[in-house]
């Protein structure tokens, strides 16, 4: 059984640019969060989505700052306009649900740089 | 608001040695506890979780942690330290037991030959 695969592991992206990092959970979970660590810091959830569904988003910026989890297909998280502070490390995690027993999957994270 | 706290930044000890690193948190009703060992450029691996039961709680690599709830604490300890043990340490909680994860900063731990 697959972890959860995050790609790319790095990604360097000139300010302006969009960037765009997927997360595939493990097999037989629904639910994705991502998180984001900033340099010296420690890590800061941003989303938690279920198929089709964003369930909460209260620590996405305002702007910018998207994500999605469609029915097939890996999770996306998308900055539009990257700028330099987007520069960080973005995990993914997943888990069965809130029903199961189980604690959530971190993926290995991509690491982004914006030059 | 929830919130958890590591108060020990940079924590340095010497092989063989026991360790012990702090986590307080602030939760309203019965917390989720994790901790999290992070090597550089790596992603999170699970030493252990609290969820209920025995309050002392056994993880992998010879980790263990003990959930006090009078003293808001679920501090991590290991009776002798290696060196493959350098890392960063994060505690967590959640509101369930696969959900969103509220994280302290991080404590680094350097070992000493």
């Amino acid at each position: 059984n697959a972890g959860v695969m995050q790609n790319p592991r790095h990604l360097v992206r000139r300010r302006g640019q969009e960037a765009r990092l997927r997360c595939s959970p493990m097999k037989g979970h629904s639910h994705v969060y991502w998180y984001r660590q900033l340099p010296e810091e420690g890590l800061k959830f941003m989303v938690y989505l279920q198929k089709e569904n964003i369930i909460d988003e209260s620590g996405m910026p305002k702007e910018r700052f998207s994500a999605e989890f469609p029915k097939e297909g890996p999770s996306i998280l998308r900055i539009q306009q990257v700028v330099r502070g987007d520069s960080a490390a973005y995990f993914c995690a997943s888990s069965p649900g809130r029903e199961k027993n189980t604690e959530a999957f971190f993926g290995q994270g991509t690491r982004l740089t914006v030059v | 608001a929830q919130s958890v706290t590591q108060p020990d930044i940079h924590i340095t000890v010497s092989e063989g040695a026991s360790l012990e690193l702090r986590c307080n948190y602030s939760y309203g009703a019965t917390p989720y506890l994790f901790w999290y060992v992070q090597s550089p450029g790596q992603g999170l691996q699970l030493l252990l979780k609290y969820f209920s039961g025995d309050t002392l709680v056994q993880g992998i690599k010879g980790f263990e942690a003990e959930f006090k709830r009078s003293q808001s604490s679920f501090n991590l300890r290991k009776p002798s330290v290696h060196w493959s043990d350098a890392a960063e340490y994060f505690c967590a909680v959640a509101q369930n037991q696969g959900g969103k994860l509220i994280f302290g900063q991080g404590t680094e731990l350097s070992v000493k030959p």
